[in-house]
């Protein structure tokens, strides 16, 4: 089936340590998104991706990095800058432009102790 | 800039009885409107969207939303509320004009009882 892959679902790192997650899609959709969930705070954009090898920061990009080599897969790095990183992350893709919907995986919990 | 509100963090409904979570939006093109639900710890799954044409559109699982463009508002609704539909919902808008990135409501708790 054709789908959203996120890995891991769950993950505990220790405070100073860089975290990558990964987002693997088969739904051939050229647009690729990062999105953190904080309770009563709904999603922020972190980083989005509109083509392969290319990336814009979204409004909370401090402390991530990403990137985009191939088409199906957009990784998500949580590096030690990000001063709060515990949160729900949540990859979408879209493939069919600005009227599009958005088509998400089942998101990774990170939580730093 | 574009913006989307959702007013109310919970809404309380009994089972049968018709629901709706409430979304307002502002843009300054015309806008893109969608709505998603989140179960407990997964990821948000696409209900309806609005960008062109009638004003009440239908989704998946018998919930529908009714666009207003006086009131800048795209209420969900359903007319009788199932205890499973108890989960997190969200509004998003996209400024059509700007063609920005899709902007997320806070999200809008509905608890069915039975």
């Amino acid at each position: 089936d054709g789908g959203i892959t996120q890995s891991p679902k769950y993950l505990f790192r220790k405070e100073g340590q860089n975290v990558t997650l990964s987002c693997e899609q088969n739904l051939n959709h050229d647009a690729m998104y990062w999105y953190r969930q904080d309770p009563g705070q709904g999603l922020r954009l972190i980083y989005y991706s509109q083509i392969v090898n290319d990336f814009q920061k979204g409004d909370i990009a401090e402390g991530y990095s990403v990137s985009r080599e191939k088409k199906e897969s957009f990784p998500l790095t949580v590096t030690s800058a990000q001063k709060n990183p515990t949160a729900f992350y949540l990859c979408a893709s879209s493939g069919q432009g600005y009227t599009g919907e958005l088509f998400f995986g089942e998101g990774s919990r990170l939580t730093v102790l | 800039a574009q913006s989307v509100a959702q007013p109310e963090d919970q809404v309380n409904v009994a089972e049968g009885n018709p629901l709706t979570v409430k979304c307002t939006y502002s843009v300054s093109g015309n806008p893109y409107l969608f709505w998603y639900v989140q179960y407990p710890n997964r990821g948000l799954q696409f209900l309806l969207k609005y960008i062109t044409g009638d004003n009440l559109v239908k989704g998946s699982y018998g919930f529908e939303a009714e666009f207003n463009k006086s009131q800048t508002s795209f209420h969900l609704k359903k007319p009788s509320a199932l205890v499973s539909d108890s989960a997190l919902y969200f509004c998003a808008v996209r400024d059509g004009g700007s063609q920005g990135n899709l902007i997320f409501g806070k999200g809008t708790k509905l608890s069915v009882k039975p």
